[in-house]
């Protein structure tokens, strides 16, 4: 069956530092892949997605993404964190032809202003 | 404005007591799916809908119904609720692409379910 893991539970940082959260998934065919985001006590938004193309995505908010299919890994990265990025962010995939889509277990990001 | 809305947004019930969580959409799109969030598990989802009339489970539906019997509404129902279904729960919507493939997914604001 898919996972999508989230090594890092919980992300701490200080502002201007940069970023990178690890998200692998585990199912070996086409896959669509999504960072999501949700600040405390709001609903989640989309970030960034990847459908095929360029593997660099970029997202809203100078998020970007690298998908590298060889190691089944789509990282979620950013250069200069805000204090304004304290969220929880979710990496979520789907087959490329089908409506299951799989989140993983989340990353909580703490910035200190 | 484009979004999903769910009600209702807090809902404490007891055992047994069946419930409907309501779900609509007004940016006409295809999909539709509900999940449930928990501490340490992320999101899972229930139940999806590719059109009206077409359901299908996700990785945890058992305890759990839908139906789309029209575009806009995917309504989530709890025929005998119990306290593991105490949850965090979201529906999203999404448009299909070619090929039937989600583009993106709106969510709505959030049901937070307490079952004693």
């Amino acid at each position: 069956a898919q996972s999508v893991s989230q090594h890092n539970h919980h992300v701490i940082l200080s502002e201007a530092a940069s970023l990178e959260l690890g998200c692998n998934y585990s199912y070996g065919g086409t896959v669509n892949l999504f960072w999501y985001v949700q600040y405390p006590g709001q609903h989640l938004q989309l970030l960034l997605k990847y459908f095929s193309g360029d593997p660099l995505v970029k997202g809203i908010k100078g998020f970007e993404a690298e998908f590298i299919k060889s190691k089944f890994s789509f990282n979620l990265r950013k250069p200069s964190v805000q204090w304004s990025d304290t969220a929880e962010y979710f990496c979520a995939v789907s087959e490329h032809q089908g409506g299951k889509l799989i989140f993983g277990q989340g990353t909580e990001l703490s910035v200190k202003p | 404005e484009a979004q999903v809305t769910q009600n209702p947004r807090y809902l404490i019930t007891v055992t047994g007591k069946k419930l409907t969580v309501t779900c609509s959409q007004n940016m006409n799109h295809e999909y539709m799916s509900w999940y449930r969030q928990d501490p340490g598990l992320g999101l899972r989802q229930i139940y999806y809908s590719m059109n009206v009339e077409v359901t299908d489970k996700g990785d945890v539906p058992e305890g759990y119904k839908v139906s789309r019997k029209e575009k806009r509404n995917f309504p989530l129902i709890l025929e005998s609720p119990s306290p593991n279904q105490t949850s965090l729960y979201f529906c999203a919507s999404s448009s299909l692409g070619g090929d039937a493939i989600p583009y993106g997914y709106t969510f709505g604001s959030g049901t937070r379910l307490t079952v004693v």
